[in-house]
């Protein structure tokens, strides 16, 4: 298995809701990242787990919550978004923080 | 901060042509990505040099690390291969994997 997967693909949260993405890959990678991406921009790097431990937090808010449960998997928990933090959410993996990042198709997340 | 530039911002051709896009960067990197995305898609990573040139089907990169140089080519390109092409670097001695984003070329080939 040689793709990260993620879901959902596309959201829809009021304000006050409390949603999860997920992340999943299956190809032994112990370093994965969380990115956002507004429109025609490239990706912003949101956060990065290494080994299951969190070794980056790009001044995040924190109503963006990670979390990496194991090697395989890792969430994004979301509370009181904004508008503005509607965007494409992608994962990346990769087999250590230098080699090459493989990324997901991304969740496409609208905040009302 | 490594500051990375892509030429030419938009670039439009016709089916069968020759495609260039351009990479530089300001400090010293320890690996270079070359991405691809289409519209509303995922990305998707096309190669991952550190030197030299490297080769898949139609896709070339090559790298000068003495110039802070990368370039994409493309050749006989297709429709599909419509997308944003996005450079990103690894700063050499980076141990965070912290790439750093060009703002991308937008290709559109024409059929």
């Amino acid at each position: 298995d040689t793709e990260v997967t993620q879901t959902p693909k596309h959201l829809v949260m009021g304000m006050t809701n409390k949603k999860s993405l997920k992340c999943e890959q299956h190809m032994g990678h112990r370093a994965m990242y969380w990115y956002k991406q507004k429109a025609k921009k490239p990706p912003e790097l949101m956060f990065v787990y290494s080994y299951e431990k969190l070794s980056i937090n790009e001044s995040v808010p924190s109503r963006f919550s990670p979390e990496c449960p194991n090697s395989s998997l890792l969430n994004l928990h979301l509370h009181a978004l904004q508008p503005e933090d509607s965007a494409l959410y992608l994962c990346a993996s990769s087999d250590r923080l230098v080699s090459e990042q493989f990324f997901g198709p991304g969740t496409r997340l609208t905040v009302l | 901060k490594n500051e990375v530039e892509q030429s030419p911002q938009n670039l439009t051709a016709q089916e069968g042509e020759f495609i260039t896009i351009n990479c530089s960067y300001s400090v010293g990197i320890s690996a270079l990505h070359w991405l691809q995305q289409h519209p509303g898609g995922g990305i998707v990573s096309l190669f991952m040099l550190s030197s030299g040139k490297k080769k898949h089907g139609r896709l070339i990169a090559t790298i000068n690390i003495q110039e802070k140089h990368s370039s994409l080519h493309i050749t006989a390109s297709h429709p599909r291969d419509s997308a944003v092409y996005i450079c990103a670097v690894l700063d050499r001695g980076s141990t965070l994997g912290r790439l750093y984003f060009g703002r991308g070329t937008q290709l559109t080939v024409w059929p």
